[in-house]
């Protein structure tokens, strides 16, 4: 199962919104609503932002959404603010029963 | 208050073994699935393993398959990942991850703060 590819990295002002696509193929990210996304910060464990696709767990920002369409999946932060500055990871559910994560994509608030 | 605590980590030789241990508390921890996820140093993360609830699926990353066993022991509320064979490729941060889906597809809600494996001669 190869990684689904996302950007290296991006970045963005204060108060500017960003998108992280996640792009896979047929077998997964096309395949299920089941891509989730996770925030981590250096030394830190991962910390779910999104599930299902759209879904925010409890406590999490609406400044964070998600999105679907075909195979690429995307994750949007609007109002950057400095303490979105991480790595991001999107995974996905596979045919195979079995979960494959993103290369990571590291944000930079300018 | 959910909480992983993840144990078991160090320096082992190539072609060694290593078990690794994951406590869990806050929860109903027989209920529900739980992964060991990796991370090598300076590099992303890699699912490695998952265990549904009563053992009745086990799954495992093609690169580990063979070599790691999961297992999960619910009156102590422990998951447990056997590593033999162990390569330098294994080298990384091994986190226990809980599943927040009890029906079909997978999140994890819940993450340890991981342990350190080094593989190295």
């Amino acid at each position: 199962q190869s990684a689904l590819t996302q950007p290296a990295s991006v970045s963005g002002s204060p108060g500017q919104s960003i998108t992280i696509s996640c792009t896979g193929t047929s077998s997964d990210v096309g395949g299920y609503n089941y891509v989730s996304w996770y925030q981590q910060h250096p030394g830190k464990a991962p910390k779910l932002m999104i599930y299902d696709v759209t879904n925010r767990p409890s406590g999490v920002s609406n400044r964070f959404s998600g999105s679907k369409s075909g195979n690429t999946a995307s994750l949007t932060i609007s109002g950057l603010q400095a303490e979105d500055e991480a790595d991001y990871y999107c995974s996905s559910y596979t045919s195979s029963s079995s979960e494959v994560f993103g290369g990571g994509t590291k944000l930079t608030v300018l | 208050e959910v909480q992983l605590e993840e144990s078991g980590g160090g320096l082992v030789k190539p072609g060694e073994s290593l078990r690794l241990s994951c406590a869990a508390s806050g929860f109903t921890f027989s209920t529900y699935s739980i992964n060991w996820v990796r991370q090598a140093p300076g590099k992303g993360l890699e699912w490695v393993s998952s265990i549904s609830s009563s053992d009745t699926y086990i799954y495992y990353a093609d690169s580990v398959k063979g070599r790691f066993t999961i297992s999960r022991d619910d009156a102590k509320n422990t998951l447990y990942l056997q590593m033999n064979s162990l390569r330098a490729e294994d080298a990384a941060v091994y986190y226990c991850a809980r599943d927040g889906k009890h029906t079909a597809g997978r999140y994890f809600d819940y993450w340890g703060q991981g342990t350190l494996v080094t593989v190295s001669s």
